[in-house]
């Protein structure tokens, strides 16, 4: 079936600093979401990409979808302490016009003050 | 705006109960899925319903079901419960499915 490889596990960091994560596929997607989860909480949605080659920012993120439609990147730059948490990447089917998520592993993310 | 609404946050069951789960999506949304959330396993999807119809379902068996009412709230109902049947069961809204996804804030189940 399909496999999101999503990396590092987790990364600990000093306030101020860029992150980086990403997540490779086995197949193709047509939609690449990324979410943050708190403890407890459900996933938020943080970006969504569209199109091969799109690159989107949100604030202190950017995300882009890679042309080959197997992979895409989350940077947060200058990080702050509200960052911690776990980060998911997730694809959405390429071959079928539904709802259905497919989500990498989680990068847990640790920013020391 | 009101956000992907889901009771009861929290439930204790005891192994062979049942559980029914609820879920509110966001207004004018038509589509919700369900997810459940594991340490071992991870996010993995359950199924997904558009329009009172399952279109889609992941690879659970089949005392894991749902349905979804004519106003798009949906429910989720797991029988014969097991002990690894313990998760956090996340419930997503879309407006059409394959769309940007919100998520409720989970229903935690912990089976004894």
């Amino acid at each position: 079936g399909q496999q999101l490889n999503q990396s590092p596990q987790s990364m600990f960091i000093q306030e101020g600093e860029d992150v980086s994560m990403n997540c490779t596929s086995s197949s193709i997607f047509n939609t690449w979401l990324w979410y943050k989860q708190d403890p407890g909480e459900g996933p938020v949605l943080l970006i969504a990409l569209y199109k091969a080659g799109e690159l989107t920012s949100n604030g202190r993120l950017t995300a882009q979808f890679g042309i080959t439609r197997k992979d895409s990147f989350l940077n947060i730059s200058a990080s702050i302490p509200s960052d911690v948490g776990i980060y998911f990447c997730a694809g959405q089917d390429g071959s079928s016009n539904t709802g259905k998520l497919i989500f990498g592993q989680g990068t847990t993310l640790q920013v020391k003050p | 705006k009101a956000g992907v609404t889901q009771t009861p946050r929290y439930l204790i069951k005891t192994r062979g109960q049942q559980v029914t789960l609820s879920c509110s999506p966001i207004s004018g949304h038509r589509s919700v899925s369900w997810y459940q959330q594991t340490p071992g396993q991870g996010l993995q999807f359950l199924f997904e319903y558009f329009s009172e119809t399952q279109r889609n379902k992941g690879n659970f068996p089949g005392r894991f079901s749902g349905r979804q009412f004519s106003n798009s709230r949906s429910e989720m109902n797991v029988s014969t419960l097991e002990l690894g049947d313990s998760a956090l069961y996340l419930c997503a809204s879309s407006l059409l499915g394959a769309t940007e996804a919100f998520f409720g804030q989970g229903t935690r189940l912990t089976v004894v």
